[in-house]
């Protein structure tokens, strides 16, 4: 089945407590991508990546890494938490026309 | 200049009844228009893809887009409680920028 998973789905932390947030397709996509949404604020993207080894900021990046070694992975890293980076995570990914984008079915954090 | 704005709702219809959703933007670079819809606790998945300017149908759902009034419309037909989701809208130009999306609308099919 054609999917984008993430791991985990949920997590509670602390702040300053590394942490990373794994998310993997296997529909051999170049584009991949990092959101987050929060209430009232919508989806906004962190980072993107259009290829292996090509990362690029989005509109929110602050306080976020990603590496994109493989084509299929596309990990987010919190080098220190903190409670503002509490939300609803995506991951998503497509093809090179970068529209129709995939989603995965989120990672929820708190970050206390 | 990336906003979306889309009323977020909620929207309350019965069973049965057309619905209209809206977004309205303001970057005129933004030729490709998609509609989203989120059930609760899950990932958005998309429901129609447009290219610029025009109509497009598939099932009970109509997606218009009018570049000249910076205005996207989505129109479900004969609506059914299975249809009670947040939907967004989301938009690029066919630059390298990512999807800039819409904050959602909450529709609620009453049955």
């Amino acid at each position: 089945e054609a999917q984008v998973t993430q791991n985990p789905r949920y997590l509670i932390t602390v702040t300053g407590k590394k942490l990373t947030v794994t998310c993997s397709q296997n529909m051999n996509h170049e584009y991949m991508s990092w959101y987050r949404q929060d209430p009232g604020l919508g989806l906004r993207q962190i980072y993107y990546s259009m290829n292996v080894e090509v990362t690029d900021k989005g509109d929110v990046p602050e306080g976020y890494k990603v590496s994109r070694k493989e084509k299929r992975n596309f990990p987010l890293i919190l080098e220190s938490p903190s409670p503002n980076q509490t939300s609803l995570y995506f991951c998503a990914s497509s093809p090179p026309a970068r529209d129709e984008q995939f989603f995965g079915p989120g990672t929820r954090l708190t970050v206390l | 200049q990336k906003e979306v704005e889309q009323d977020p709702g909620p929207l309350s219809v019965p069973e049965g009844a057309i619905v209209s959703l809206n977004c309205t933007y303001s970057n005129s670079a933004f030729q490709y228009f998609m509609w989203y819809r989120q059930y609760s606790r899950k990932g958005p998945e998309l429901l129609m893809y447009t290219y610029s300017s025009g109509n497009k149908e598939d099932g009970r759902f109509t997606a218009q887009v009018d570049k000249s009034s910076k205005y996207i419309s989505l129109f479900i037909r004969d609506s059914q409680p299975s249809d009670s989701a947040t939907y967004l809208c989301a938009m690029t130009s066919d630059s390298a920028d990512g999807l800039t999306f819409g904050k959602g609308t909450h529709l609620i099919i009453q049955p």
